[in-house]
């Protein structure tokens, strides 16, 4: 079956601008988590979603960065007032459950590049 | 103190020897454990999960897990020159679900 999806693969916009990242996770996870990865870093949790709601958005760096998964299934995450410091590969990642141990899967990642 | 440690490398070990990679963690609450393998440019991709203390072995591939020394490693036997990658190892807390990554290894397999 298909995997996680994300689009766009590549982003680039300027400082100040607005962005939004989309995430297609596997068909039936109920839960999605974003992370954020820097060059030389491991991958930083940004977000959980259990279903439509927030469980846990404590890796939010600021009130810039915003996510939504209204239906449950496809999330947005949305970047306001971009700044430079914002640039790097956007991972989005689903599993099951989102239960201790529940396996999760990552999708290709968006790059975004901040002018 | 990083909440989950490895050593960044890189670790070079000649082609058929074993790779051993480790990471610590700070939690103790920690009770599951994956190691990821990363090529350059790619997503992670889950290689092993533990859970239990002791050994768990996947073909080439074991992890040990001890709770009381809060330490993870993963062993990579007759390694490869497909298996040079990034290894991240992740910690997840029943108390918050996060998964917390660590910086990652590079592996090199040498030819």
């Amino acid at each position: 079956g298909a995997g996680v999806s994300q689009t766009p693969s590549n982003k680039v916009t300027e400082k100040g601008k607005y962005v939004e990242l989309r995430c297609d996770p596997i068909s039936g996870h109920t839960a999605l988590y974003w992370y954020r990865q820097s060059l030389g870093q491991g991958p930083e949790f940004l977000i959980y979603f259990q279903g439509t709601g927030a469980a846990d958005d404590s890796g939010l760096p600021n009130d810039r960065f915003f996510a939504v998964r209204p239906e449950g299934s496809v999330s947005t995450l949305k970047i306001q007032r971009t700044e430079r410091g914002d640039s790097a590969v956007y991972l989005c990642a689903s599993s099951l459950w989102g239960t201790t141990g529940d396996t999760q899967y990552f999708g290709p990642g968006t790059r975004l590049t901040v002018l | 103190q990083k909440e989950v440690e490895q050593n960044s490398g890189p670790l070079s070990v000649p082609e058929g020897a074993i790779a051993s990679l480790n990471c610590t963690y700070s939690d103790r609450g920690s009770q599951s454990f994956f190691w990821y393998r990363q090529y350059s440019g790619k997503s992670p991709e889950l290689i092993m999960s533990i859970y239990s203390n002791g050994d768990k072995e996947d073909g080439r591939f074991t992890a040990q897990l001890n709770k009381a020394s809060q330490y993870v490693s993963l062993l990579i036997r007759d390694s490869q020159p497909s298996d040079s990658a990034t290894y991240l190892c992740a910690v997840n807390s029943e108390r918050t679900y996060k998964y917390i990554f660590g910086t990652g290894t590079r592996l090199k397999v040498l030819a």
